[in-house]
């Protein structure tokens, strides 16, 4: 069964508008984190955010704002005012307890700003 | 702080040719990750070790691939023979710590692209 379900393959948007990647996970440990990288086209991956499970408070830097809601099993991704630079592939992850040095990748969902 | 660095970026090779792809983790990281990108498998481990030791080996592909850890300031990942279906990206990650400390979020470096003709 796959562990981190990212539905959205692709997503357009315009410049400016507010975007929400969506992050649908399944795990039976208690205790796990949640992740989010960003993989522009130069291909790096660079990390955005970890959140634990027992912490389900939102999270805002700047532009970028997580909701975790363990209920639904949901850690979505939302980018306010989207701008060029925003678009990459955005990956979510899941470490889980027993194997906690492993990140289980979703299949990612890619970003398009149009100017 | 330089990263994780990797090499080469682009690698091109006939097919049953050896390739090594060299990673140098950040310095003062004990833990290091090899992982592969292809578009039908996504992301998957290959290899994780901790204070240079293979501790989970379970996503190496086969026994073509091999990783190693001589020391806490390198490793390769080697194919041998390669095939054309070992074209992707990989990745070397590091981190600092072990369990669920390692859940900080590791650094990876830029991937190698591997191209087997």
């Amino acid at each position: 069964a796959q562990k981190v379900t990212q539905a959205q393959t692709e997503i357009s948007v315009v410049e400016k508008e507010d975007v929400t990647l969506d992050c649908v996970y399944e795990t039976r440990d208690t205790t796990y984190y949640l992740f989010w990288y960003k993989q522009p086209p130069s291909g790096e991956l660079v990390f955005l955010i970890r959140r634990n499970s027992f912490d389900e408070q939102n999270e805002i830097s700047g532009r970028y704002s997580w909701n975790f809601q363990k209920s639904t099993s949901s850690f979505n991704f939302t980018i306010t005012a989207s701008q060029v630079v925003d678009s990459a592939v955005y990956f979510c992850a899941l470490s889980e307890e027993d194997s906690s040095y492993k990140l289980i990748f979703g299949s990612g969902t890619r970003l398009l700003v149009r100017p | 702080d330089a990263g994780v660095i990797q090499s080469p970026r682009h690698e091109v090779t006939e097919m049953g040719q050896e390739v090594t792809l060299r990673c140098k983790p950040i310095s003062g990281h004990n833990s290091l990750f090899w992982y592969r990108q292809t578009m039908m498998r996504g992301l998957e481990l290959l290899i994780y070790f901790n204070n240079n030791v293979p501790i989970d080996d379970s996503g190496m592909p086969e026994d073509r691939f091999s990783a190693k850890m001589p020391n806490a300031s390198f490793s390769t990942l080697k194919i041998q023979p390669s095939e054309p279906r070992d074209s992707a990206v990989y990745f070397c990650a590091s981190s600092q710590g072990q369990g669920l400390g390692l859940n900080y979020g590791y650094t990876f470096g830029s991937g190698t692209r591997l191209t087997v003709v």
